[in-house]
């Protein structure tokens, strides 16, 4: 069965440090999505993106974070002068679709730590 | 606006035993409604979902959830738990017209013993 992939499994990086989070997602999906877990937290939405736009954004996505497709396959989360807040695991999803409750396919994450 | 309450962030129950995993949302429009579960150090495992038609809908492993509307609820049960179903669980919702986004409740940890 196709997989989202998010490589690294787990990045650590100093305070003020830029950071990007990488995702392959499933190859015929055309919707893109950032998820984050702080620990002990709930998952929270970040960013959906489709035809190399972002679609919808939550409050947490400020001026700090961006999202790119700089090829066909991957997806990526930038983080820019990352705070210790940033510590998070980030979750890449995709989708077939967008409508009718399509569901959202999820990689393994990357755990971020921020030190 | 969205959101999902997820009631008793723990549940333990001893294998052989029903599984009950208790979901209510509040959404001004249709809702769509997941569950997923988190094995340790894995993503998110689409379970089952509920669009439209038929309220009692069936997933993977076994697990079932039925759509009540009157009671905004959506919870997952399964009638006989195994060890394997020890995992942490979420609840979410999409809503018709968005852009697809889940908005999670804060999950349920299941544990389940001999």
């Amino acid at each position: 069965e196709p997989e989202v992939t998010q490589t690294p499994s787990h990045q650590v990086t100093q305070m003020g440090q830029e950071v990007i989070l990488r995702c392959v997602p499933i190859s015929n999906h055309l919707y893109f999505y950032w998820y984050r877990q702080i620990l002990g937290q709930k998952v929270e939405f970040l960013v959906s993106f489709y035809n190399n736009e972002i679609s919808e954004k939550s409050e947490i996505f400020d001026d700090q974070f961006s999202v790119e497709r700089p090829d066909g396959s991957n997806f990526t989360l930038k983080i820019r002068s990352t705070k210790l807040e940033d510590s998070a695991m980030y979750f890449c999803a995709s989708s077939e679709g967008q409508g009718g409750g399509q569901p959202q396919h999820f990689g393994d994450g990357t755990r971020l730590s921020i030190l | 606006a969205q959101s999902v309450t997820q009631l008793g962030s723990h549940v333990s129950v001893s294998e052989g035993a029903l599984v009950l995993l208790r979901c209510n949302y509040s959404s001004s429009v249709p809702p769509y409604l997941f569950w997923y579960v988190q094995y340790p150090n894995q993503g998110l495992q689409l379970l089952l979902k509920y669009t439209t038609g038929a309220t009692l809908v069936k997933g993977i492993n076994g697990f079932e959830a039925e759509f009540k509307k009157s009671e905004t609820s959506f919870h997952l049960t399964k009638p006989s738990a195994h060890m394997s179903d020890a995992a942490e669980y979420f609840c979410a919702v999409s809503v018709y017209g968005g852009y697809n986004k889940l908005i999670f409740g804060a999950g349920t940890r299941l544990a389940v013993h001999p």
